[in-house]
């Protein structure tokens, strides 16, 4: 247990809609990151957040946003969902936005049908 | 950008046997990191590396930071049917962001396959 927290495990949707990630970082991290995963991308970066502030945005589409509150869990919304969005959706959480290792949670695995 | 070229993309062997695979980028990079994801599961972090020539252990598994700072290797000695998975190499490297912060950005490699039959 990495003691990183998604939820939900599973989330099917229909294209067009909105949905939410949820993630807790393990206790003491302050930098939330997620990442997608899809079968032909390997794992992308998306977004990073230190202590409540945007610190680097990767290969984030402008349709998905991200923010991380204070008390320090996160979300990512995804709107205007299309097919190609299904993939599974990874928070990771590390001590500081800086040299320490990301701990991975178990995914969220997003199917939009 | 940063680019991570991992290989083998797949590996089938026999349990007990030793298995090595690596990494190789154009770029320096200032940390190597070594994952293993399960099916259903997240990565979960097996190695980390944080200088040139580094060896570290972890059981039986043994990593390197190559001393151009381009590349690492992961080796499994006497492998068993739970290591099957794929594992996943990471390199850091410290970009600046607009507002002139640097920060840790991690890229990783495509992935290793590795399937042991007993």
């Amino acid at each position: 247990d990495s003691g990183v927290t998604q939820t939900p495990k599973h989330l099917i949707t229909a294209t067009g809609q909105r949905v939410t990630l949820r993630c807790s970082p393990r206790s003491g991290d302050l930098s939330v990151y997620w990442y997608q995963q899809s079968l032909d991308q390997g794992l992308q970066f998306l977004i990073q957040y230190y202590n409540g502030e945007e610190r680097a945005k990767g290969n984030i589409l402008e349709r998905f946003s991200a923010q991380q509150f204070p008390d320090l869990h996160s979300e990512l919304n995804l709107s205007s969902l299309e097919l190609g969005d299904s993939a599974l959706y990874f928070c990771a959480s590390s001590v500081d936005t800086y040299n320490s290792p990301l701990h991975f949670g178990n995914g969220t695995r997003l199917t939009v049908t | 950008g940063q680019q991570l070229n991992q290989s083998p993309q797949s590996m089938f062997i026999q349990e007990g046997e030793d298995v090595s695979m690596n990494c190789t980028s154009s770029s320096i990079f200032n940390t190597w990191l070594w994952y293993k994801q399960d099916p259903g599961e997240g990565p979960v972090l097996l190695i980390a590396l944080y200088k040139a020539g580094e060896l570290t252990s972890n059981g039986r598994l043994t990593a390197q930071f190559g001393i151009t700072r381009k590349d690492s290797f992961l080796n499994i000695s006497a492998s068993i049917p739970s290591d099957v998975g794929i594992y996943f190499c990471a390199g850091n490297h410290f970009p600046t962001n607009a507002g002139g912060t640097s920060y840790g950005k991690l890229t990783f490699g495509q992935g290793t396959i590795l399937t042991v039959h007993p």
